[in-house]
């Protein structure tokens, strides 16, 4: 099976200017999530998807973020207007829907430098 | 509230020798415990889990990891290192979530050098 697909794999852009990141999960997984690693630090929980609904979105950093997954299938990650700190690397995360013990797939991640 | 921590930013070990990746754990209730590495340039990979059961559970690339409930500890361990082993490894605990379906808490991670 095609595993989490991320893209663009890199971007590079200003302060100031908007990005979107895209993530195409595992198909048939019903859950996604989004997490981000700031250079040297650990990885962030942002939010979390059950089908095309936020089932919680406590890490999103605030009002810049907005994450959407229309349909249940791919989701998006916008944020508008970047700033310095949002630098560092996205990756994007499924899951079945079945139980604690699942784990959760991995893309390899959206590298994001604002300058 | 759940959380892990690996208390080592950096572990050395000789190719060939064998090799302990420490993590310990805070939870209420059971634990759900997984083990990830990451490759340069790359995703996580799944390495291993705990949910219940052997206290010793083996995982890919011939990794295993020793669950201690008294001393909270997972453990990520290999009896012979390889250079190729050398990535940054995490510990994560999975969140009590919608129909179980909880995010996955991570530590801040143990990048594993192995010198030939």
């Amino acid at each position: 099976e095609a595993g989490v697909t991320q893209f663009p794999s890199h971007s590079v852009i200003e302060k100031g200017q908007t990005v979107t990141l895209r993530c195409d999960p595992i198909s048939g997984h019903d859950n996604l999530y989004w997490y981000r690693r700031v250079m040297g630090k650990e990885i962030k929980f942002l939010l979390h998807f059950v089908k095309e609904s936020k089932q919680d979105e406590s890490g999103m950093p605030n009002n810049r973020f907005l994450a959407e997954r229309t349909g249940g299938t791919y989701s998006t990650l916008k944020v508008q207007p970047a700033e310095l700190e949002d630098s560092g690397v996205y990756f994007c995360a499924s899951s079945h829907l079945n139980g604690r013990g699942s784990p959760l797939h991995f893309g390899n991640g959206t590298r994001l430098t604002v300058t | 509230a759940q959380s892990v921590a690996q208390p080592e930013d950096q572990v050395n070990v000789a190719e060939g020798n064998p090799l302990t990746v420490k993590c310990t754990y805070s939870v209420s209730g059971n634990p759900y415990l997984f083990w990830y590495v990451q490759y340069p340039n790359r995703g996580l990979q799944f390495l291993l889990k705990y949910i219940t059961g052997d206290n010793l559970v083996k995982g890919s690339y011939g990794f295993e990891a020793e669950f201690n409930k008294s001393q909270t500890s997972f453990h990520l361990k290999k009896p012979s290192a390889l250079v190729s082993d050398s990535a940054l490894y995490f510990c994560a605990v999975r969140d009590i979530g919608y129909n179980q379906g909880g995010k996955l808490i991570f530590g801040q991670g143990t990048e594993l050098s192995v010198k030939p």
